[in-house]
């Protein structure tokens, strides 16, 4: 188990097309979290899952955002329509409620609109 | 909501120099962490503390849970060590909770 990895590193896509980004956690967290980040910001929280339950959204989170971990394993964010306000570093975590490894980062995924 | 404060936010330093990062933050919380951040955007865990001191190499952090402020240290300075430092603290006071987090500091390391 290397740590968290983030698919793909980067992606460029034209406004008003959907995308899709992947996660896979630590294989012994049982939290997930998204967190959106952009240039000389701190990162924002999106949404947090335990296991397959997503137990917090945030309002930045529109119903243009979708995200899923379906057998509490990898997850996927889905950004529908994108604009060029999407534009940002999404940033995976992972994290146990049993202690461990604790608080683990992917490396990103860089989404471009354009 | 748990606020986050940093200073500073630009750092500029010459190589070997002792390096001072701070933070502070408005809840009580369970524990607190230091992330280092290089350019391309890949997040690295350099602490999780909730008490007293942490050291790791030339890396040392510092948290006074009473004051709510905790300090990066970065004795002998490198340009390597240029980054983004970042403090992050859980919202909810429990370490496995999401976390909020400062808006960082830019470091830059000359030779």
């Amino acid at each position: 188990d290397t740590g968290v990895s983030q698919d793909p590193r980067h992606k460029i896509t034209k406004r008003g097309q959907n995308v899709t980004f992947r996660c896979d956690p630590i294989s012994e967290h049982n939290r997930l979290y998204w967190y959106r980040q952009t240039l000389g910001q701190g990162p924002e929280f999106l949404t947090y899952f335990q296991n397959e339950a997503q137990l917090e959204k945030s309002r930045l989170l529109s119903d243009r955002f979708s995200a899923e971990r379906p057998k509490g394993s990898f997850s996927t964010l889905e950004i529908q329509r994108t604009e060029q306000g999407d534009s940002a570093m999404y940033l995976c975590a992972s994290s146990s409620t049993t202690g461990g490894r604790g608080y683990t980062f992917g490396s990103g995924t860089r989404l471009t609109v354009v | 909501k748990n606020e986050v404060e940093q200073s500073p936010q630009n750092l500029t330093a010459q190589e070997g120099e002792f390096i001072t990062i701070n933070c502070s933050y408005s809840v009580g919380i369970s524990a607190l962490h230091w992330l280092q951040q290089h350019p391309g955007g890949g997040i690295v865990s350099l602490f999780m503390l909730s008490s007293g001191k942490k050291k790791h190499g030339r890396l040392i952090a510092t948290i006074n849970i009473q004051e709510k402020h905790s300090s990066l240290h970065i004795t002998a300075s490198h340009p390597r060590d240029s980054a983004v430092y970042i403090c992050a603290v859980p919202s909810e006071g429990t370490s496995g909770s999401r976390l909020t987090f400062g808006e960082g500091t830019q470091l830059t390391v000359n030779p």
